[in-house]
């Protein structure tokens, strides 16, 4: 079956560095979505790229969709405190209905 | 303009107990998936449901869980005879309809703790 992987699972940053998730699937995505999880909340949907090699932004947000359709990234510049969760990439392959999520990468930030 | 609601949000069990997990999709929304998720993991697919019908149930285990979305009311999870394994947040989401492109509305989750 599709697997969808997620790395780094943890990662530690200081206030104001940058940030970047990897997420890769084993097969070709039809498109891939976002979501962010708060510590003790529920995942909230940030974007979807549909199109290979889309890039799109939200303000300190970059997320690429790879050429392949395949795998993506999200990138944040400059953290801050309010940036602190997890966040999952989902991606839906070919003729399927329900969205696999990778395991998430967890962003703690020390200020 | 109410989300996705479930409830219980939390909900403890005795071993060999069942448990009864609702979820009401966001209005005009007709088709409802369920999630589990175990500390510190991702979200496990679990099944996909529009209103009487079970569209993808590949992510459910064989026994003791079941899933139905009738006609009227909320989507229902039960697991029956419950083992401290099952205790997780059990995620339930909805999506206007199944096409390829939808995003998931979750809702705040339902707490199961098996003592």
């Amino acid at each position: 079956g599709q697997q969808v992987m997620q790395i780094p699972q943890y990662q530690h940053v200081q206030e104001g560095e940058d940030f970047t998730t990897y997420c890769n699937s084993s097969t070709t995505l039809s498109n891939i979505q976002w979501y962010k999880q708060r510590p003790g909340g529920h995942p909230v949907f940030l974007i979807q790229l549909v199109k290979s090699g889309e890039v799109k932004k939200q303000k300190r947000l970059t997320f690429q969709f790879g050429e392949a359709k395949k795998n993506s990234s999200l990138h944040i510049t400059a953290t801050q405190t309010t940036d602190v969760g997890t966040y999952f990439c989902a991606g839906r392959g070919g003729g399927a209905d329900g969205l696999t999520f990778g395991k998430g990468t967890h962003l703690i930030i020390q200020p | 303009n109410a989300g996705v609601m479930q409830n219980p949000r939390h909900l403890v069990r005795r071993r060999g107990q069942e448990a009864r997990l609702r979820c009401s999709p966001m209005k005009g929304h007709s088709h409802v998936y369920w999630y589990r998720q175990l500390p510190e993991e991702g979200l496990k697919f679990m099944v996909y449901l529009q209103k009487e019908n079970i569209i993808d149930e590949s992510g459910m285990p064989k026994e003791r869980f079941s899933a139905e979305f009738p006609k009227e009311g909320p989507s229902i999870l039960r697991i029956q005879q419950v083992v401290r394994g099952d205790s997780a947040a059990y995620f339930c989401a909805s999506s206007p309809t199944g096409l390829g492109a939808n995003v998931l509305t979750f809702g705040a989750g339902s707490r199961l703790t098996v003592l």
